[in-house]
């Protein structure tokens, strides 16, 4: 069955280092964020990626970096540089088309999200 | 730019009872679409129900249904005949019609659902 795999589902870093959070997709979509989910705040978007070799910064992207090498993989590193890194991360994808042209196709597929703990 | 609030950080409702979650949003895009989601304590996001701003007619998916007053900005979930596995944080969400346009979350409302 086609969907997203999200790796480690838990996930513990020590202050001053750099960690990567893994997500894969079998769905054949073009399109794949990456969402910080905060207690009280909801989700936010850290950076997105319509195509592979191209990706752009969201609304929290301080602290993290991507990359889009491959179509089936949008890695999110978390730097050090992230003051709270403690959060619960999400990655999703989409096909990269309106939702009126889309269709009934259109709509986001979530992974099964990784917990990061910094100790 | 978008926007999205929901304003209620916790719902209670009795089993086979209804309940309505609010939501406004707010966009400067003429084409948009709205959504809620489910995210229960297995913490995967499940999509419950859309709603196409160009459409008059309010989205029904069974049990669930909206009330879309467009020029209230209005988004609200009605629930009926609640159900224990109806319990779980339900997010609003927006996103403009053109292929850039990213999805875009409320901060989340919890469903209790009591016996």
């Amino acid at each position: 069955d086609g969907g997203i795999t999200q790796s480690p589902k838990y996930l513990f870093r020590k202050e001053g280092q750099n960690v990567t959070l893994s997500c894969e997709q079998n769905l054949n979509h073009d399109a794949m964020y990456w969402y910080r989910q905060d207690p009280g705040q909801g989700l936010r978007l850290i950076y997105y990626s319509q195509i592979v070799n191209d990706f752009q910064k969201g609304d929290i992207a301080e602290g993290y970096s991507v990359s889009r090498e491959k179509k089936e993989s949008f890695p999110l590193t978390v730097t050090s540089a992230q003051k709270n890194p403690t959060a619960f991360y999400l990655c999703a994808s989409s096909i990269n088309d309106s939702p009126r042209t889309g269709g009934e196709n259109y709509g986001y597929t979530f992974g099964s999200g990784t917990r990061l703990t910094v100790v | 730019a978008q926007t999205v609030t929901q304003s209620q950080p916790e719902m209670s409702v009795q089993e086979a009872e209804t309940v309505t979650l609010s939501c406004t949003y707010d966009t400067s895009e003429s084409d948009y679409y709205l959504f809620w989601y489910k995210q229960p304590p297995s913490r995967q996001m499940i999509l419950v129900i859309r709603q196409e701003a160009y459409k008059q007619q309010n989205a029904t998916e069974n049990r669930f249904s909206v009330n879309f007053q467009k020029a209230a900005k209005s988004f609200s979930l009605k629930i009926s005949d609640s159900q224990l596995g109806d319990a779980a944080m339900y997010f609003c969400a927006s996103r403009g019609g053109g292929t850039a346009s990213k999805l875009t979350f409320g901060t989340g409302t919890r469903l209790q659902v009591t016996l």
